[in-house]
């Protein structure tokens, strides 16, 4: 299986200051047939299901707010938000689709500071 | 766009068999692969499975069944011989790799 290992596990950032979250993989999840990276990033808040933020590493789904940006390749990866805002409390997700078992990270509390 | 229901029951005696559908609205459920995601209690998410080319996760392999009622328009999950361990939020999704839609969530206690 692969192993997604996310720093730190909490995060408390002031009010429109950046929140870096990172996550690493055991193995390169970079796909040969599409050479693109498995990666996604999700948000989940308490009582809502996740909500998907970022897919092949750095695509931005539709309709989210472009303060969420995502970065990295083969093994080390980064989600960004540029300025925090109160509704950004949640915890985060990193997710590979690389191959079976799909596995995520254990996920990283942000809070505000 | 696409909508997810998810429905079953929130409580399932030990040894017996977890039953959850999903159903799918404002798509067709034909074109893509659905998945099923849990959440233990203070705990992070755990992939079960996704439709299609029967992909589960080994650790829970010998007791999942994912199948899809075209006809309906849904897709449902089995998981036999449940303990307290399987306790968890069970959530339904669409697509194999990434999901951009989800259901509801369902919380299934495990308990006599």
């Amino acid at each position: 299986d692969i192993v997604m290992t996310q720093s730190p596990e909490s995060l408390s950032v002031s009010l429109g200051e950046r929140a870096t979250i990172n996550c690493k993989s055991s193995q390169s999840i970079l796909s040969s047939s599409n050479k693109k990276t498995c990666l996604a990033w999700y948000q989940h808040k308490p009582g809502q299901p996740p909500k998907l933020l970022i897919y092949w590493a750095s695509t931005r789904e539709s309709g989210v707010p472009d303060r969420f940006s995502g970065s990295g390749s083969e093994t080390d990866f980064t989600l960004t938000i540029s300025s925090l805002q109160a509704e950004d409390v949640a915890v985060y997700y990193c997710h590979q689709y690389y191959s079976i078992p799909r596995t995520f990270g254990q996920g990283t509390k942000v809070e505000i500071k | 766009q696409v909508q997810l229901q998810q429905s079953g029951p929130g409580l399932v005696k030990p040894s017996e068999t977890l039953s959850l559908t999903c159903t799918v609205s404002g798509g067709s459920i034909r074109i893509n692969h659905w998945s099923w995601i849990r959440q233990p209690p203070g705990q992070g998410l755990e992939w079960i499975g996704y439709s299609g080319d029967t992909n589960y996760n080994p650790s829970l392999k010998s007791r999942v069944t994912i199948s899809v009622d075209m006809s309906k328009n849904q897709f449902s999950l089995k998981l036999s011989s449940v303990t307290a361990a399987d306790t968890a939020v069970y959530y339904c999704a669409r697509g194999g790799e990434s999901h951009p839609t989800w259901g509801q969530g369902t919380l299934v206690t495990v308990s006599s």
